[in-house]
């Protein structure tokens, strides 16, 4: 079974430039999860969507915003980049329910310039 | 609030030594507490989790790690490390919403030959 897949794996954009972020689940899965890593805040929880609904959402501005599609793919689009907005970005595919452990991908490198 | 703590940033143990690493959690109710492992450039991998019963729990690639409830702590073990253990690892909590999961900081782990 193929895991979670996360293109592009690399981005270089500029500040004001705004990026779109794509994340394939592992069939079956119905909910996923983004998550920013950056070196000083570790790994922060963007947002969280099931069945094409946002489910929850982390502490992050209006800038940072996602959608997932009816076949469980998922897209993460940051509006007016910033340099701190420079990370790796994680997706995550699970199952429904609270046993139900995380399965990540190898994650997208944004550098902003 | 959940939370979780991972004391140790960095440490650096020989080859075929035994290894602990240390996490404490915040969290009201039972939790549900996983290890992931990050290898450079690489997304997470779960290495094992804790849903209930057995409060040792047996995971991939020899670590096992140990729930005690008295002491609000969920330590990963293995007997005897690899250079391929060298990686970063992270301790999680299951948050309150049945899909948010709580990272701890993480915690670098060096192997010297």
């Amino acid at each position: 079974k193929a895991g979670v897949t996360q293109t592009p794996r690399y981005l270089i954009k500029t500040r004001g430039q705004q990026v779109t972020l794509s994340c394939s689940p592992i069939s079956g899965h119905r909910s996923v999860s983004w998550y920013q890593q950056t070196p000083g805040q570790g790994l922060q929880f963007l947002f969280e969507y099931f069945s094409e609904t946002q489910r929850n959402k982390g502490n992050f501005p209006g800038r940072f915003s996602g959608r997932q599609f009816s076949n469980s793919r998922s897209e993460m689009n940051v509006s007016t980049l910033e340099l701190g907005d420079s990370a790796l970005y994680l997706c995550a595919s699970s199952w429904e329910g609270k046993d139900s452990p995380l399965h990540f991908g190898n994650g997208t490198r944004l550098t902003v310039t | 609030a959940q939370s979780v703590t991972q004391p140790d940033i960095h440490i650096t143990v020989s080859e075929g030594a035994s290894l602990e690493l240390r996490c404490n959690y915040s969290y009201g109710a039972t939790p549900y507490l996983f290890w992931y492992v990050q290898s450079p450039g690489q997304g997470l991998q779960l290495l094992l989790k804790y849903f209930s019963g057995d409060t040792l729990v047996q995971g991939i690639k020899g670590f096992e790690a140990e729930f005690k409830r008295s002491q609000s702590s969920f330590n990963l073990r293995k007997p005897s490390v690899h250079w391929s253990d060298a990686a970063e690892y992270f301790c999680a909590v299951e948050g309150s919403s049945a899909s948010k999961i709580i990272f701890g900081s993480g915690t670098r782990l060096s192997i010297r030959p």
